[in-house]
């Protein structure tokens, strides 16, 4: 079975600071997609970052980017130049590609605050 | 941009009361989720659904809980006897199963079981 551990439950930053997110997680797999997800208060979920684990490239979204180790099994969020709607809880999750239904497995979350 | 949307946002019942929860999938995809998360804790999978028909649920999902599609619009999550540990926020999701993986989740919908 795939876990995926979050061992941050809280963090905050300053504005216009860089912080970075761990996650670990446990797969025999060698092929699967693991996220990053942000969910504002009161807000739904939404994706934030995609990496397929063939790619030795970490992936990048604008001020959002990851350090995939596949052999550590580290999936770490960097979030650059904070900003106080980056304010959110983010869920590292992991998914195993299968036709026909993608089942998601979540870590726990970090609450990260943005300070002002 | 096409969301998905939940209703009721909240919901308080009695236990042993029956709950139905709501959903609007996004409408070219064909694939259909329930996930819930009790407070404090990670989001938890319940329940796929893709063809009319359940794909894969995991323990969580008894026979106290059950999934339609009644309508081709609606996607629905059933609790036919609410306990008390059933209090969550029950989240639905949808995605177009083109392989990318991701899902597209709704606002939640909170569960209050007294």
């Amino acid at each position: 079975a795939q876990t995926v551990t979050q061992s941050q439950p809280e963090m905050s930053v300053q504005e216009a600071e860089t912080v970075t997110l761990s996650c670990t997680y446990d797969t025999s797999e060698n092929n699967y997609y693991l996220f990053w997800y942000k969910q504002p208060p009161s807000r739904q979920m939404i994706l934030v970052i995609r990496q397929e684990a063939y790619k030795q490239q970490n992936a990048t979204e604008n001020r959002f980017s990851v350090n995939f180790q596949k052999a550590a099994k580290s999936f770490s969020l960097k979030i650059s130049d904070s900003q106080l709607g980056d304010t959110a809880m983010y869920f590292c999750a992991f998914m195993n590609p299968s036709w026909g239904y993608q089942k998601v497995t979540f870590g726990t979350g970090t609450k990260l605050q943005v300070i002002p | 941009e096409p969301e998905v949307t939940q209703t009721p946002s909240h919901q308080v019942t009695q236990m042993g009361q029956e709950v139905i929860l709501r959903c609007v999938p996004i409408s070219n995809h064909l694939y259909f989720y329930w996930y819930r998360q009790i407070l404090g804790q990670k989001v938890e999978f319940l329940v796929s659904f893709y063809n009319n028909e359940i794909s894969e649920k995991s323990e969580i999902f008894d026979d106290q809980f059950s999934v339609e599609r009644p309508d081709g619009s609606n996607f629905t999550l059933k609790i036919r006897s609410t306990k008390l540990e059933d209090s969550a926020m029950y989240f639905c999701a949808s995605s177009s199963g083109s392989g990318a993986g991701e899902l597209f989740f709704g606002e939640g919908s909170r569960l209050t079981v007294l």
